[in-house]
């Protein structure tokens, strides 16, 4: 089974610039999150997708962060402007979320340094 | 919202020694409580989970048990090996929603 990629692995932009990142989660399934992961830290939740319906972004700063899910499997999660606080790994995870199963399967991450 | 709270934030223990990882969460609601190990450059892995109505599992050296009452779940590894040198996190789901709010983490070293 496939587990859940992203990309790019690493990205490094200068304040102010914008930035995307790309997620595909594991085939079949319907919730994906976005976390950030500052150095030294624990994951943070982002935004939290049902299919291509969000569930929960209430922790999204909305003023710079963007994510969607068009057709309820890649998501794309984007920053603009940039600031120096915005380094961090972004972390993607898939989860079936049945009653039975809601583990979450995480990605390797995109690392960003914004300088 | 949930909080979560990990003790210790450094672990350095011998190899074939054990190491205790503990947690502890605000939400009486919680019901789900799964440990991630996280290994240098990788996304977070899960190694073993407990839901609310047990109170302990295990699988091979690891172990967690949990503590509804006094609102707290440990990590127990036993015979640690140096290959379990990582970041480990706990985690809890919130009554009120359904993602992983985690803990701050803590870093174990296993010395030869």
């Amino acid at each position: 089974e496939a587990g859940v990629a992203q990309s790019p692995r690493y990205k490094i932009i200068e304040k102010r610039q914008s930035v995307a990142f790309w997620c595909n989660p594991i085939s079949g399934h319907a919730t994906l999150y976005w976390y950030q992961q500052i150095l030294g830290q624990g994951p943070k939740l982002l935004i939290q997708f049902q299919n291509n319906g969000v569930v929960d972004d209430s922790q999204l700063p909305k003023d710079r962060f963007s994510a969607e899910r068009l057709k309820g499997v890649d998501s794309t999660l984007k920053i603009q402007p940039a600031k120096l606080e915005d380094s961090a790994v972004y972390l993607c995870a898939s989860s079936p979320r049945t009653q039975l199963n809601t583990e979450a399967f995480f990605g390797q991450g995109t690392r960003l340094t914004v300088v | 919202g949930e909080n979560v709270e990990q003790h210790p934030s450094t672990l350095s223990v011998q190899e074939g020694d054990s190491a205790v990882i503990k947690c502890t969460y605000s939400d009486s609601a919680s019901n789900y409580f799964p440990w991630y190990k996280q290994e240098l450059g990788k996304g977070p892995q899960l190694i073993i989970d407990i839901r609310s109505n047990v109170g302990e599992k295990k699988d091979q050296r690891i172990a967690v048990t949990l503590n509804k009452t006094a609102k707290h779940f440990s990590l127990h590894i036993t015979e640690t090996q140096p290959e379990d040198s990582a970041v480990y996190f706990c985690a809890a789901i919130p009554n009120s929603g359904y993602a992983l709010n985690f803990g701050k983490g803590t870093s174990l070293l296993v010395t030869p």
